[in-house]
């Protein structure tokens, strides 16, 4: 069936790295954009980043610009974000989702954990 | 950016009423671009409405998405004990998407 798996969350000191990644399956993953999407505790939704299906081209939430990478390995149908320089205020759950019709996002993953504390 | 606006914050009505949704846009938004979200504790947002009034595969058609311009509306005709959640709108538009802050449809 269709899924999206992400791994990589945890507990991190503001100023360090973390990488996330999404592991896409069920479907043609190099056929599709992909999002990064975040919800901080008992907060709404915020878009991170997205990724065309080949990877030409990248855009970034402002909060996120100059700090944050994303990236994809169609060969291994994952999807990864570098999250440096990390801040108390990146603390979230972290989405990955795909590109869907008009642009929603379509399908989601559960979700990854990611806490910057000290 | 575009900034959207959600109304009421919560909204406290009795399985089987009417839900009315609205969500305002700081600025017009294309409808082919304007999309609505359920979202329930502890699970990941699913895709209810895209292109502001197309159902998303699976969604039953109690749910349906109105609007264009600034203003957009997710109607839910009949609300069943499953539809008790969060709610977002969001847009998309200059390679940026946004989302608004959110409905709580609550139990009364």
């Amino acid at each position: 069936q269709v899924q999206l798996v992400e791994s990589g969350g945890g507990v991190v000191q503001p100023g360090r790295s973390l990488r996330l990644s999404c592991a896409a399956s069920g479907f043609t993953f190099s056929s599709y954009g992909m999002h990064w999407v975040r919800q901080a505790p008992g907060k709404g939704l915020e878009w991170v980043a997205v990724i065309w299906y080949d990877g030409s081209n990248k855009y970034y939430a402002d909060s996120v610009k100059g700090r944050f990478t994303i990236s994809r390995d169609n060969s291994k149908n994952t999807l990864y974000l570098q999250m440096n320089s990390l801040r108390a205020e990146d603390t979230a759950v972290y989405y990955c989702a795909t590109v869907g019709a008009n642009a929603a996002f379509d399908i989601w993953g559960q979700g990854t954990m990611v806490t910057v504390s000290s | 950016e575009i900034v959207l606006t959600q109304s009421p914050g919560t909204l406290s009505l009795s399985p089987g009423e009417r839900a009315t949704l609205s969500c305002r846009a700081s600025q017009s938004v294309s409808s082919s671009y304007l999309a609505w979200y359920q979202q329930k504790p502890g699970q990941a947002p699913r895709l209810l409405i895209y292109g502001a009034s197309s159902r998303a595969t699976g969604i039953p058609d109690r749910f349906s998405g109105s609007g264009s311009g600034t203003d957009f509306t997710l109607t839910i005709s009949r609300l069943e004990p499953e539809d008790f959640a969060v709610y977002y709108c969001q847009q998309y538009g200059s390679s940026s998407w946004t989302f608004g802050q959110g409905t709580k449809v609550e139990i009364k």
